[in-house]
């Protein structure tokens, strides 16, 4: 099983829609969660953080589900430029060693006109 | 614009050649991290430097060799690699709190003929 799992997609979205999608991961000692999206050929750029009460920004909320061992990000309104693929990302300390994050494989979000 | 710079952008070399990736940031982030991306895949950890010292190497092999020279600066030693060491090498770096997130360079795309 890996450790973090995504839906790879691709979730085709009309513009304006919504879209939800989940990540899973396998160890429930892992500490702090984030999504990052990734654009072709660019570098993972922080979207948000997520928290356990669950977080907002702007359009994007995220939801972390410590018991089932899920994380989800949804998206409003959705715009053109909101087509990329979403990394779902666990972080987890490694005594005296420093933070260690693992990938999911991504998910891939295409917005149409 | 990333506030973590790697240079170059791009690569080209043969498998005898001997190469360096470099990666400075200026945030004052105490941990900073080499990753391996190839196409359609997440981000892979290869090594993690925590206060200028390495703390994490997750089994890379030797003809990758990581250096710290301080705070601010990390470099990637490049030497006998294989055609299949193809791929975006990324940086990121981190204040080393686990719920702080890592922020990425853009990357250096590196082939090997």
């Amino acid at each position: 099983r890996k450790e973090v799992e995504q839906d790879p997609g691709p979730f085709n979205v009309p513009e304006g829609a919504t879209v939800a999608f989940n990540c899973t991961y396998s160890n429930s000692a892992s500490q702090s969660f984030f999504w990052y999206r990734q654009d072709c050929r660019k570098e993972p750029k922080l979207l948000m953080s997520v928290y356990s009460s669950g977080n907002e920004d702007g359009r994007f909320t995220a939801q972390l589900n410590r018991a089932s061992q899920y994380i989800s990000l949804l998206i409003r309104d959705s715009k053109l430029s909101d087509s990329a693929t979403y990394l779902c990302v666990v972080n987890d300390m490694i005594k005296a060693a420093g933070n260690k994050l693992t990938f999911g494989g991504g998910t891939r979000v295409l917005v149409k006109p | 614009d990333t506030e973590v710079t790697q240079t170059p952008k791009h690569l080209v070399m043969g498998m005898t050649n001997k190469k360096s990736l470099k990666c400075e940031q200026h945030m004052g982030h105490r941990a900073m991290y080499w990753y391996k991306q190839k196409a359609k895949k997440p981000p892979e950890l290869m090594f993690v430097y925590s206060y200028e010292k390495l703390s994490i190497n997750e089994s890379v092999p030797s003809r990758f060799s990581p250096e710290c020279p301080n705070s601010s600066l990390l470099n990637l030693h490049l030497h006998a690699l294989q055609p299949e060491d193809s791929a975006l090498y990324l940086c990121a770096s981190s204040h080393g709190q686990p719920n702080q997130p890592q922020h990425f360079g853009d990357g250096t795309r590196l082939s090997i003929l």
